[in-house]
């Protein structure tokens, strides 16, 4: 079976700073998709970047980058010129590919300091 | 464009009640999945549904739970005769399912579930 570990409960930055979330799992799949969540206090988990492991390159959207790194099965989050509104629980997902559920992390509670 | 919605989104019940709730995907998705996320963890997959067709079952859906997903379009989740172990958040996403490969899943607000 496959398993997420988020090795960080809780991170906390200053406004602007950069953060790295951590996240390894383990597969015995060679073709998969990962992901990074961000769920706000009482409010609904929204996507913030998903990557396809036969993709060498890493995955970015804006401010949000991934470090891929496949053979060690790492996928690092890291969050650059941090904002208030980053502040959420961030989970880390795998999916086997197909129509598969999603694995889950057990979360890492960022702290924005301003 | 609406997302994905969950009512309702509190429910208090005594033990031993049955409870339902519903979830309504992001119109035209195929792909319906429920979840469950207990304090401090990451959401648990339960079932999936391709149109109105289960296809997949976790081994944590016991037999008290059972949903379903008619006609294709909104899903229902019923937990019989809770228990106080059933306390924690339900949740539903959706997927459009027209990709090969992984589709982004869409996550609703949840309903979160308290058993006295």
């Amino acid at each position: 079976a496959q398993t997420v570990t988020q090795s960080q409960p809780e991170m906390s930055v200053q406004e602007a700073e950069t953060v790295t979330l951590s996240c390894t799992y383990d597969t015995s799949e060679s073709d998969y998709y990962l992901f990074w969540y961000k769920q706000p206090p009482s409010r609904q988990m929204i996507l913030v970047i998903r990557q396809e492991a036969y993709k060498q390159q890493n995955a970015t959207e804006n401010r949000f980058s991934v470090n891929f790194q496949k053979a060690a099965k790492s996928f690092s989050l890291k969050i650059s010129d941090s904002q208030l509104g980053d502040a959420a629980m961030y989970f880390c997902a795998y999916s086997g590919g197909g129509a598969d559920g999603l694995t889950f992390g057990k979360g890492t509670h960022l702290i924005i300091q301003p | 464009d609406t997302g994905v919605s969950q009512n309702p989104r509190h429910k208090i019940t005594k033990r031993g009640q049955n409870v339902t709730f519903r979830c309504d995907p992001i119109s035209e998705h195929n792909r319906l999945y429920w979840y469950r996320q207990t304090l401090g963890q990451g959401p648990e997959f339960l079932t999936y549904f391709q149109n109105e067709a289960q296809l997949e079952k976790s081994r944590l859906l016991s037999d008290r739970f059972s949903a379903e997903r008619p006609k294709g379009s909104f899903s229902t989740l019923e937990i019989q005769r809770t228990e106080q172990g059933d306390s924690a958040m339900y949740l539903c996403a959706s997927s459009s399912g027209t990709s090969g490969g992984t589709d982004t899943q869409y996550f609703g607000p949840g309903t979160r579930l308290t058993v006295l």
